[in-house]
């Protein structure tokens, strides 16, 4: 079974720029995540999917950051535009609707975004 | 805001020494722990799901213990091997909630 994907793996970026990640989740999970990781610090939820409708984008800072997951499959995530504390490791996830709190998320391996 | 911490951040271990590491969360509304491997370079792999008090998992040489009325859980490696290297991440569920959240991580470096 094919895992989670995601790209690019990295970036770099002057501040004041724009940026855009793309994640295709594990075929059938329904769910879908987005966090942001700042090193040092652990993964923060940005958005979470189901389907295509969005579940919690509580902590997506919307002046700069948008998401958006098109026919309930691949997502994207842009930053527009980005600032220095943007630099962070975004992480895209995946899971199969089930009970709540149990379910087993499946990680891409992340795009590491430098803004300088 | 919930807090989860995890101590300590980073350890050393000498291959063949055995090791644990705490996760601490809110007692109260618990409802699940996720731990987390994350080797360098690769996806973080879920390692257990944890949700009754007293509950022990274990995958080989890693285990899991969890205390939910004291609020945290240890994780055990036995006798670490060079591949055990990575981050341990711990993700608290609360009741009623809808996401993880996420400690910050013990980083552990096992030296041949």
């Amino acid at each position: 079974e094919a895992g989670v994907a995601q790209s690019p793996r990295y970036k770099i970026i002057e501040k004041r720029q724009s940026v855009a990640f793309w994640c295709n989740p594990i075929s059938g999970h329904a769910t879908l995540y987005w966090y942001q990781q700042i090193l040092g610090q652990g993964p923060k939820l940005l958005i979470q999917f189901q389907n295509n409708g969005v579940v919690d984008d509580s902590q997506l800072p919307k002046d700069r950051f948008s998401a958006e997951r098109l026919k309930g499959v691949d997502s994207t995530l842009k930053i527009q535009p980005a600032k220095l504390e943007d630099s962070a490791v975004y992480l895209c996830a995946s899971s199969v609707p089930g009970t709540v709190g149990t379910e087993t998320q499946y990680f891409g391996p992340g795009t590491r975004l430098l803004v300088l | 805001i919930l807090n989860v911490e995890q101590s300590p951040q980073s350890l050393h271990v000498q291959e063949g020494d055995s090791t644990n590491f705490t996760c601490s969360f809110p007692s109260s509304n618990f409802y699940a722990l996720h731990w987390y491997r994350w080797e360098t370079a690769k996806s973080p792999e879920a390692l257990f799901v944890m949700t009754l008090n007293g509950d022990e998992k274990k995958k080989g040489r890693i285990s899991a213990t969890l205390n939910t009325k004291e609020g945290y859980s240890y994780l055990y490696i036995k006798g670490s091997q060079p591949e055990d290297s990575a981050t341990y991440l711990c993700a608290f569920h609360k009741a009623a909630g809808n996401k993880l959240t996420f400690g910050g991580g013990t980083r552990v470096l096992v030296k041949p």
